[in-house]
């Protein structure tokens, strides 16, 4: 069965340095991955989506994931945190096997520290 | 393209009242699903509807929520009746059936009951 971990409920940087957000899945077939992010009060909002190509993927606002087959991993990172970055960010998987719904994460809270 | 649609935004009721949520996918997508997200929580899939016939709706609690597509297009949620738990974010999200796995999703209507 489909699982991810988001290996980290909090994490705080402080803004200028880099992000690292992380987390592990677990698939029978070849997932879908993606990271969602949604700020205080808002919708959710797709950052990035890994489907079969490149393994790292790039998505808005400076962030990209890679995609590790071998670690079963697929960590979001971002070169350097800005204020507005603060947000919950949610790990997903999705596969056949899943009848392609999305398997959340608990979610990892960013905080940026000034 | 126009996004997928929700109304109301938010709503607040008593307990042991009813409350209806609308949806309007995006034109064309024939899959639909209902989260249910409480505060600090990843989304929890509530239903999902391939066109108008359902696929899923394991984690529905039927005996006070209930969700209808008729036509195939848009979609309604209702709780009747409320309980104090029900508070949270009511998400609709929608998928085109013959492109990658990414799920869209509409702003939410929060649900406040007291």
């Amino acid at each position: 069965a489909q699982s991810v971990t988001q290996l980290d409920s909090h994490v705080s940087v402080s803004e200028g340095t880099p992000v690292l957000l992380r987390c592990n899945y677990s698939s029978s077939y070849s997932p879908s991955l993606f990271w969602y992010v949604q700020h205080p009060n808002k919708g959710l909002q797709l950052l990035l989506k890994y489907t079969s190509a490149a393994t790292l993927v790039k998505g808005i606002n400076g962030f990209e994931a890679e995609f590790k087959k071998s670690e079963t991993s697929f960590h979001l990172t971002k070169p350097s945190a800005h204020m507005s970055d603060a947000a919950e960010y949610f790990c997903v998987v999705s596969d056949r096997d899943s009848n392609y719904q999305l398997i959340w994460g608990a979610g990892t809270k960013l905080i940026i520290k000034p | 393209e126009a996004g997928v649609a929700q109304s109301p935004r938010y709503k607040i009721i008593e307990k042991r009242q009813s409350v209806a949520f609308w949806c309007n996918p995006i034109s064309g997508h024939a899959t639909l699903y209902w989260y249910q997200q409480i505060l600090g929580q990843g989304p929890k899939l509530l239903i999902q509807f391939q066109n108008n016939g359902v696929v899923d709706d394991s984690q529905l609690p039927k005996d006070r929520f209930s969700a209808e597509r008729l036509k195939g297009v848009d979609s309604t949620l209702k709780i009747q009746p409320a309980k104090l738990e029900d508070s949270a974010v009511y998400l609709c999200a929608s998928r085109n059936l013959y492109r990658d796995n990414e799920q869209f999703f509409g702003p939410g209507t929060r649900l406040t009951v007291l």
